[in-house]
């Protein structure tokens, strides 16, 4: 069985220019997850959904940032524009579904902001 | 809101010793899940070993195992027969039973010596 996949595994941008990371998760499993780990902490969720719905984006920077999940399957990230601060490792996750399935991790992006 | 602790930030061991991580979160709630994830230089979070609150026996897989303290709050982890391959930044995170999101503790990084 295929692993949650994440594309680019690296970049640098300059800040206040724009990124987009991609994901896709293991087939068939309903909930995705993007968490961003900055470097020394454990990572914090960003946002969750169910199929096509946002379950949770309380932590999502909506001023620059912005996540979709077409037709239920891969996803996308967005940072727009991006800061120094936002220079960190961007995990994706997935789970068969909201009845407390274990998480998935993919490789995950390491971001740099210059 | 439900806090993660982990007071080690690293630990060390000799090949084929005993280690043991420790944790302690805080929460209210009485029904919850409590996870141990191993981290990698490759980054890939994997999961090590799960417990479901409500369960009072302490999970094991092979070389790992955990000591569920519920009415302290502890969950530690047990690492026997250390192998090279063991070394990683390892996290403790907890889920809410009704809720996905998993809160993650700062980690301890664990480095095994030959």
């Amino acid at each position: 069985e295929a692993g949650v996949a994440q594309s680019p595994r690296y970049k640098i941008i300059e800040k206040r220019q724009s990124v987009a990371f991609w994901c896709n998760p293991i087939s068939g499993h309903a909930t995705l997850y993007w968490y961003q780990q900055i470097l020394g902490q454990g990572p914090k969720l960003l946002i969750q959904f169910q199929n096509n719905g946002v379950v949770d984006d309380s932590q999502l920077p909506k001023d620059r940032f912005s996540a979709e999940r077409l037709k239920g399957v891969d996803s996308t990230l967005k940072i727009q524009p991006a800061k120094l601060e936002d220079s960190a490792v961007y995990l994706c996750a997935s789970s068969l579904g909201p009845w407390g399935e274990t998480q998935y991790f993919g490789p995950g992006t390491r971001l740099l902001v210059l | 809101a439900q806090t993660v602790t982990q007071s080690q930030p690293e630990m060390s061991v000799q090949e084929a010793e005993t280690v043991t991580l420790s944790c302690t979160y805080d929460t209210s709630e009485s029904d919850y899940y409590l996870f141990w994830y191993k981290q990698p230089p490759s980054r890939q979070m994997i999961l090590v070993i799960r417990q479901e609150a409500y369960k009072q026996q302490n999970a094991t897989e092979n070389r790992f195992s955990v000591n569920f303290q519920k009415a302290a709050k502890s969950f530690s982890l047990k690492i026997s027969d250390s192998q090279l391959g063991d070394a990683a930044m390892y996290f403790c995170a907890y889920r809410s039973k009704g809720n996905e999101k998993l809160t993650f503790g700062t980690g301890t990084r664990l480095t095994i010596i030959p």
